[in-house]
């Protein structure tokens, strides 16, 4: 069935490093694709999405591009600030079945000032 | 910004006992879902829920689940002899519509502790 495999955390970085997590999918036909944040005590934000073959979801400094040759999706910011410490969830929508989401296992991400 | 709340944040129940999660989506739209997150664990659909049925449910959304939408504004959770396992957090989404790159708009979930 249609998975989403993320990076393992968690993730420490300095104020300002550049940021990558990994995600890359399983999936047949063309999914849709996002990543959530989930920041502490809150719920689950969506953070970008890209819905079909070399979109680029970008938000908040933020961005991923949906790579199907390589089935990735992976998040990029250039210059992390303390207030990105959070979850990363990368997921997918499959395109056969718009009503489920299927996330990935989530990425923790703390930044040091 | 029109939001989906969840009642309660925290509910503590003993096993066995039926227990019933509430979500209010937002006003507008039309299809509703529930997911869950066992701590350290990834989020898992449980089912999704439109025109006053349900559209799709996975595995894990047995028997002992079931989902209603009792009065057009709430939509519930009900599990109805709640093990040990079912502790996690429970998340309701909502959205207008249904396409495949449409985007949930998440509650701040409740989370479940069963003792």
């Amino acid at each position: 069935g249609d998975s989403v495999t993320q990076m393992e955390g968690p993730v420490t970085l300095s104020e300002e490093a550049f940021l990558t997590i990994n995600c890359t999918y399983t999936a047949t036909g063309y999914p849709s694709l996002f990543w959530y944040v989930q920041y502490p005590g809150e719920g689950l934000q969506l953070l970008l999405k890209a819905t079909k073959a070399d979109d680029k979801g970008s938000n908040k400094g933020f961005e991923a591009t949906y790579r199907k040759e390589t089935t990735s999706f992976h998040l990029e910011k250039g210059s992390v600030q303390v207030s990105d410490s959070a979850v990363y969830f990368c997921a997918l929508t499959p395109y056969s079945s718009a009503s489920k989401i299927i996330f990935g296992s989530g990425t923790r991400l703390s930044i040091r000032p | 910004e029109p939001e989906v709340t969840q009642t309660p944040s925290h509910q503590v129940t003993q096993m066995g006992q039926e227990v019933i999660l509430r979500c209010v989506p937002i006003s507008n739209h039309l299809y509703f879902y529930w997911y869950r997150q066992i701590l350290g664990q990834k989020v898992e659909f449980l089912v999704s829920f439109y025109n006053n049925e349900i559209s799709e449910k996975s595995e894990i959304f047995d028997d002992q689940f079931s989902v209603e939408r009792p009065d057009g504004s709430n939509f519930t959770l009900k599990i109805r002899s709640t093990k040990l396992e079912d502790s996690a957090m429970y998340f309701c989404a909502s959205n207008p519509t249904s396409g495949s790159g449409d985007t949930q708009y998440f509650g701040p979930g409740t989370r479940l502790t069963v003792l």
